[in-house]
């Protein structure tokens, strides 16, 4: 089955600065990347997602890229803000098959 | 978007006794859900896949006579922690997918379990 790193657990950042949040999957048949957002006692929301026929996708601050070759993508968020601090997972999926999610980033933002 | 509603959002139960969890998902059918177990700093569980009309799936390890899932209608999967003890205190969360959106599962709420 799929298996999802994901890399930091933790992340420490003044705000203003960019964060920048790493996953590598082993499943070269998965094709959908979602990130997800976690507020502390709250559901998880869909922030970002990438399918495997593009390399990059950018919403605001957000952007997702994806290395298929290395198996490989990453969460970058520019000029971070408070609001930013949370727990974001990534997931990797083949189709509609259920995503394997990483252990999670701890994103903390310093005012 | 679609919309996963959980109920309830927090529960506190005597050992012993058995407690049940609501997922509906509001403005589609969904013929999948899936429960997870996240505990405090960590990642999301899978428990289930609950399945519209027959059999859930269970993941190795999860006891099925401890988590019945039903998933009667198209709308509505739930899970029922029975005979509760402290160590089924948790963070119980469902998601699902609206196969006519092109995107990721969305979750509930989350049900905050608290057995004592």
């Amino acid at each position: 089955g799929e298996n999802v790193e994901q890399h930091p657990s933790t992340l420490s950042v003044q705000e203003g600065d960019s964060a920048v949040i790493k996953c590598t999957y082993s499943d070269s048949a998965s094709n959908y990347f979602p990130w997800y957002k976690q507020e502390l006692g709250k559901r998880p929301q869909l922030i970002i997602d990438i399918r495997s026929n593009v390399g990059e996708k950018k919403d605001q601050r957000i952007a997702v890229t994806l290395n298929k070759t290395a198996k490989h993508f990453s969460l970058h968020i520019t000029e971070t803000q408070p609001e930013d601090s949370a727990v974001y997972f990534c997931a990797a999926s083949r189709g509609s098959y259920i995503p394997t999610f990483g252990r999670g980033t701890s994103l903390i933002v310093h005012p | 978007g679609a919309v996963v509603s959980q109920h309830p959002s927090r529960v506190i139960c005597k050992s012993g006794t058995s407690v049940k969890i609501e997922c509906r998902s509001l403005d589609f059918q969904a013929t999948t859900m899936f429960w997870y177990r996240q505990f405090p700093k960590q990642s999301l569980m899978l428990m289930a896949t609950s399945n519209e009309g027959s059999k859930a799936t269970y993941e190795q390890g999860v006891e099925k006579d401890k988590f019945l899932i039903n998933h009667a209608s198209l709308t509505l999967s739930t899970l029922t922690v029975t005979s509760a003890h402290p160590e089924d205190s948790s963070f119980y969360i469902c998601s699902a997918r609206d196969l006519k959106e092109n995107h990721g599962y969305t979750f509930g709420s989350g049900t905050r379990l608290t057995v004592v």
